[in-house]
């Protein structure tokens, strides 16, 4: 079975300070892939990355890092000097064969920066 | 490029009546598409898989009957809810699978707030 868990449901920092949301995921899939979306209080879902299975790269966009490993079946996200327009909820999530290529989302991690 | 259009943005409806949402791909054929519900404060949750002159593969607990959903072109697709009631108000969206990213690239409409009253 495929599952992505977000054991965090809820996170509250003051601006400034750096967080990280953490997921792992279970799959017996060898190719799959990964994925990071935001979802603002309007609904929408805003995609930030997506990673295959081979790639075990971290990845550094502006103020957002992702690591990946394989070991730990864990791809965690890390924002850096978070902002109030950070807040927002953060699904991880899954897509691999043995999930019919579906994407399985986690619970999601609602995110509160303070000024 | 590979944007979905999805409408309404947000609709309240009275209980009994029926409700269309679209979504259309605007610069893509979607030959398969995927409608989600998302509850308060929950995850998004896979109603139906949705491919091109077929019918629907909806997921377990989903009822076909009340989630009509309807894929007759490349570039739209639809999901009536018939009947609807109270506890049918939630967040829907569509997504679509994208050409030439395999079974891994998708692209999610922004979604539509469905309120019965």
């Amino acid at each position: 079975a495929q599952k992505v868990t977000q054991a965090q449901t809820e996170i509250s920092v003051v601006e400034k300070e750096d967080v990280t949301l953490d997921c792992v995921y279970e799959t017996r899939d060898t190719t799959y892939y990964l994925f990071w979306y935001k979802q603002p209080p309007s609904g929408e879902l805003v995609f930030l990355i997506r990673r295959n299975s081979f790639d075990e790269q971290n990845e550094i966009s502006g103020r957002y890092s992702w690591n990946f490993q394989k070991s730990t079946s864990s791809f965690n996200f890390t924002i850096t000097a978070s902002q109030v327009v950070d807040s927002a909820v953060y699904f991880c999530a899954l897509i691999g064969g043995t999930g019919g290529f579906k994407t399985i989302f986690g619970a999601g991690t609602r995110l509160f920066v303070k000024a | 490029g590979a944007v979905v259009s999805q409408h309404p943005s947000w609709v309240i409806c009275k209980s009994g009546t029926s409700v269309k949402i679209e979504c259309r791909s605007l610069d893509f054929q979607a030959t398969t598409m995927f409608w989600y519900r998302q509850f308060p404060k929950q995850s998004l949750m896979l109603m139906a898989t949705s491919n091109e002159g077929s019918k629907a593969t909806y997921e377990q607990g989903v009822e076909k009957d009340k989630f009509l959903i309807n894929h007759a072109s490349l570039t739209l697709s639809t999901l009536t809810v018939t009947s609807a009631h109270p506890e049918d108000s939630s967040f829907y969206i569509c997504s679509a699978r994208v050409p030439g990213q395999g079974n891994y690239g998708y692209t999610f409409g922004s979604g539509t707030r469905l309120t019965v009253v």
